[in-house]
């Protein structure tokens, strides 16, 4: 969607760097959904963020959402091949509760050992 | 894991046929959806339902149709599938205490 834009689309990094994603909107985000995939597989979720300056860590993942609730980013510390997948950040641009989600592209994120 | 199934999870099936995919809850979740993924275009949103009976359009509804008779089965009806609706399917609810959005494991259908 153009909507929301994920950079970058793909991301080969070594085994115990750090990197970050971001999903930036073009709208006022009344939530963002993080969500990790591997290939031909299900959506695994990951966090949810519906404040501004709200920011949220699972285990060596932490995902932020700005004050403007425009951009989020998704940081991973220590990176491992665990960590392998696509990243997707899925937004809500309405503040029913039907929760109907808008996703980026995904970014690929590649962990080499 | 918020209970959901999907069925069938793949499928071939001809242009023409009607096709049908089930999605299947066990926890008394209201709300459920429907969405397809597909290669440069992402999750996007087929219909959606808020209840027994109760749904409504989302992105991409043209040539989908949907119903939910009780609260655990969610059906997505391709009428006469056709080429343009290979794709995979993916079923969520939403749960939890903020109303997160869990997705099921997903139906692979094939339209030849």
């Amino acid at each position: 969607s153009q909507e929301l834009e994920q950079s970058p689309q793909s991301l080969i990094v070594q085994e115990g760097k750090n990197l970050t994603i971001n999903c930036t909107s073009s709208k006022t985000l009344y939530g963002l959904y993080w969500y990790k995939q591997k290939y031909g597989e299900g959506l695994i979720f990951l966090m949810m963020l519906q404040k501004g300056g709200e920011e949220k860590s699972h285990e060596k993942i932490t995902a932020k959402l700005d004050e403007k609730k425009q951009q989020s980013s998704l940081h991973i510390t220590a990176s491992q091949p665990s960590h392998a997948g696509i990243y997707l950040c899925g937004a809500e641009f309405s503040s029913g509760s039907a929760r109907q989600l808008t996703f980026g592209s995904g970014t690929q994120l590649t962990v080499l050992p | 894991d918020a209970g959901i199934t999907q069925s069938p999870r793949h499928k071939v099936t001809e242009t023409g046929t009607p096709v049908t995919l089930r999605c299947h809850q066990t926890e008394n979740h209201r709300y459920m959806y429907w969405y397809r993924q597909d290669p440069g275009h992402g999750l996007r949103l087929i219909h959606y339902s808020y209840g027994v009976k109760d749904t409504d359009k989302g992105e991409v509804s043209d040539g989908y149709s949907v119903s939910r008779s009780k609260t655990e089965d969610f059906l997505l009806t391709l009428e006469s599938a056709t080429s343009s609706q290979t794709s995979v399917y993916f079923c969520a609810i939403t749960s939890g205490l903020a109303n997160e959005q869990f997705f099921g494991p997903g139906t692979r259908l094939t339209v030849l």
